[in-house]
């Protein structure tokens, strides 16, 4: 159980372009969302947290222009990178949380490796 | 604020060694701990926790205990394979407040298992 579906897991594309990923959870209602981004050999940076229903809460340092999150149900977000520059290539996940509170563990999507060239 | 530090790597073991990955945490409420294994190219994979003082985790042979008087979660295991090569996070969940919820991990240890 606790499945998180997370796609695509490898992008390339040309700086400039937008890009979509999705974070579905498949078996259980994500209350909330998380995005994080992974650069390499490093730890997870935590971008934002996403509310179904409600606005993102970005973490600070985080541009919410350039990374827009949409959580428009329990089972599904998207975070769109907007016009992507090469600074922008790395490591996306996803991880999907049901009920609040902090024993709640996140589970996670299997990442997005974003490459802008 | 709230964090989590753990043991620097790489650690590289054989087959069947046993395996400590210390982790300690500072934090100003109640949190709940966390390990995650992370395989090459994938997401984060929950491989246990622990809610509250004294709790022990435990999955897959690897245990951890909820030290609140050490504040640690070190992860053990008696006996490593080589399919557990990974790298390990040890993370906190804070416990109360705006960012209840929110993940604090640690920079994470890579383990390499020879056969």
């Amino acid at each position: 159980g606790a499945v998180v579906s997370q796609h695509p897991s490898r992008v390339i594309c040309k700086s400039g372009t937008s890009v979509k990923i999705e974070c579905r959870s498949l078996d259980f209602q994500a209350t909330t969302m998380f995005w994080y981004r992974q650069f390499p050999k490093q730890s997870l940076m935590l971008m934002a947290t996403s509310n179904e229903g409600s606005k993102a809460t970005y973490e600070q340092g985080v541009e919410k222009d350039k990374f827009l999150i949409n959580h428009a149900s329990l089972t599904l977000s998207t975070l769109t990178v907007t016009s992507a520059h090469p600074e922008d290539s790395s490591f996306y996940i996803c991880s999907a949380r049901t009920g609040t509170g902090s024993s709640q563990p996140q589970h996670f999507g299997d990442g997005t490796r974003l490459s802008i060239l | 604020g709230d964090s989590v530090t753990q043991m620097e790597g790489p650690v590289t073991l054989s087959e069947e060694a046993f395996l400590t990955i210390n982790c300690t945490y500072t934090a100003t409420g109640y949190p709940s701990l966390f390990w995650y294994v992370q395989y090459p190219g994938e997401g984060l994979q929950l491989l246990l926790k622990a809610t509250k003082a004294d709790d022990k985790g435990s999955n897959k042979g690897f245990e951890a205990t909820y030290r609140k008087e050490t504040t640690s979660f070190h992860l053990e295991k008696g006996s490593v394979q080589v399919s557990d090569s990974a790298v390990y996070f040890c993370a906190l969940s804070e416990g109360y407040g705006g960012s209840q919820g929110n993940l604090i991990f640690g920079k994470g240890t890579k383990l390499s298992v020879k056969p």
